[in-house]
């Protein structure tokens, strides 16, 4: 069946630094992919989305970048800080209009 | 602005109790509305989804049902609890039409005795 899934169950970085995490996916005909951020104990918050159409979408401190070749999309955030801590998700729209959500990769800011 | 809503925050409830949980949406019309479950550390499993009111499609089977009595009212409900329906359960909604991203409420934690 489709999946998604994130490379690492745990990322750990540098305050200050850059973050990426990674995310892979299995059907080739998926054209819409989202990140999402989940805090302990809250609802995944949308961060940004991306099109089929499109390699790169930039936000607020964070890119999306899509790799259709290979079936890979990362997300990177800029300058990390202690309120980026939390799980990530990716999720990709399967052949039935539906998100399939990769497991999450938790992201540690290491003071 | 749009805001979902979703109670109660946490639950307790025994074995073969019924169960409703409730979801609204405001600030917006006719929005595509979802239930998922989240187990611990894991992602989200969509449970039901809907277009529009008395529209509910069923993604997995199990022990839960799910209704749209109003256009931005989602319920989820079962009439025995199982243990296996423990879990952290997220409502959603998004804007009509493909490529929309769903936006979530903050969940309710339900633990089953």
């Amino acid at each position: 069946g489709e999946s998604v899934g994130l490379h690492l169950p745990t990322l750990s970085v540098q305050e200050g630094d850059n973050s990426i995490i990674n995310c892979a996916y299995s059907n080739s005909a998926s054209d819409y992919f989202i990140w999402y951020k989940q805090e302990s104990g809250k609802g995944p918050q949308f961060i940004i989305d991306i099109r089929s159409n499109m390699d790169k979408r930039q936000g607020q401190r964070v890119t999306v970048l899509l790799n259709k070749t290979v079936k890979h999309l990362s997300l990177q955030i800029a300058a990390t800080q202690p309120g980026d801590s939390a799980v990530y998700f990716c999720a990709g729209r399967d052949s039935n209009y539906q998100l399939i959500w990769g497991a999450g990769t938790k992201l540690i800011i290491k003071p | 602005s749009q805001t979902i809503h979703q109670w109660p925050a946490t639950l307790v409830q025994p074995v073969g109790s019924p169960l409703s949980l409730e979801c609204t949406v405001e600030g917006t019309s006719n929005p595509n509305l979802y239930w998922y479950r989240q187990a611990a550390g894991r992602g989200l499993q969509l449970l039901f989804y809907s277009v529009g009111i008395g529209q509910i499609s069923s993604e997995v089977p199990q022990n839960l049902s799910a209704s749209r009595p109003q256009d931005r009212q989602f319920i989820l409900s079962s009439k025995k609890l199982l243990l296996s329906d423990s879990g952290f359960y997220l409502c959603a909604w998004s804007a009509g039409g493909s490529n929309q991203p769903q936006h979530f409420g903050d969940g309710t934690r339900l633990s089953i005795l």
